[in-house]
C-alpha cells in the first residue's frame, strides 16, 4: 500500500522558516518525480515545487522562487520542503504527492498546516 | 501563465449526468492530453479521478469520464450519486518552469 505520511507543519512567525518531510513507503520512491501542492484556507490547489526521481532538477513557482527548496533522500524515502522567509500568503494545508505520467499526482499526503502568524 | 477556469458550482439530481469544464489556453489544454481531475470532500486529500485526458486510476468507477475540446477539457459524471458530492478541480500539464496549472475548483451538489 503506498503511503506518504507528512511531518513538520505549524505555527510560524513571519520570516520565520520551517521544514515538511514526507516519508514514503509502499512503491519505488527513486523511481518517481515528487511534488509539493498547497491550499490555503478556503481556497484551490496550488502548485509549490517539484523535484525529479534522481533529486537532481528541481522547480518552484514563482510564489515561492527563492525562498524553499525542495529535496529528497532516497535511501530513506524522504521528500522535504525547506521554507523560509515566510510570508502570511504562505498559510495553508501542504500536501506531498506522488508524481505519475502527465504531470497527474496520484498518491496524497495527509496534508499539514502551516500558519504564518505576526 | 493564468490558472485555468472552471465553474464555480455545478449542481444536477442523483442519476442525472454533469459536466463541469476546464478553460485553458493552447499551450496547456489545448496543447497537450494531460488533463486530470480530483475530487476533493470536506477535510479530506483530493483523489485522483481522471489522468492523460480520459483515463481512471483503479477504483473509480467508470461514471467519471473525461474529455477536451480545443482549450476547454471536461468532466461528466453520470448517474449522479450522493457521494460525488465534492469540489472538482481540474489541472494541466504546463511547459517549462510553470510545472503544471490548477483550475479554481468547482463545487458539485448533487441535489
Amino acid at each position: 500500500e503506498v503511503q506518504l505520511v507528512q511531518s513538520g507543519g505549524g505555527l510560524v512567525q513571519r520570516g520565520g522558516s520551517l521544514r515538511l518531510s514526507c516519508a514514503a513507503s509502499g512503491f519505488s520512491f527513486s523511481s518517481y518525480a515528487m511534488t509539493w501542492l498547497r491550499q490555503a484556507p478556503g481556497k484551490g490547489l496550488e502548485w509549490v515545487s517539484s523535484i525529479n526521481d534522481s533529486g537532481d532538477y528541481t522547480v518552484h513557482a514563482d510564489s515561492v522562487r527563492g525562498r524553499v527548496t525542495i529535496s529528497r533522500d532516497n535511501s530513506k524515502n524522504t521528500l522535504l520542503l525547506q521554507m523560509n522567509s515566510l510570508r502570511d500568503e504562505d498559510t495553508a494545508v501542504y500536501y506531498c504527492v506522488k508524481d505519475r505520467s502527465g504531470r497527474a499526482f496520484d498518491y496524497w499526503g495527509q496534508g499539514t498546516l502551516v500558519i504564518v502568524s505576526s | 501563465q493564468s490558472a485555468l477556469t472552471q465553474p464555480p458550482s455545478a449542481s444536477g439530481s442523483p442519476g442525472q449526468s454533469v459536466t463541469i469544464s476546464c478553460t485553458g489556453t493552447s499551450s496547456d489544454v489545448g496543447g497537450y492530453d494531460y488533463v486530470s481531475w480530483y475530487q476533493q470532500h470536506p477535510g479530506k486529500a483530493p483523489k485522483l479521478m481522471i489522468y492523460e485526458l480520459n483515463k481512471r486510476p483503479s477504483g473509480v468507477p467508470d461514471r467519471f469520464s473525461g474529455s477536451k475540446s480545443g482549450n476547454t477539457a471536461s468532466l461528466t459524471v453520470s448517474g449522479l450519486q450522493a457521494e460525488d458530492e465534492a469540489d472538482y478541480y481540474c489541472s494541466s500539464y504546463a511547459p517549462s518552469n510553470i510545472y503544471v496549472l490548477f483550475g479554481g475548483g468547482t463545487k458539485l451538489t448533487v441535489l
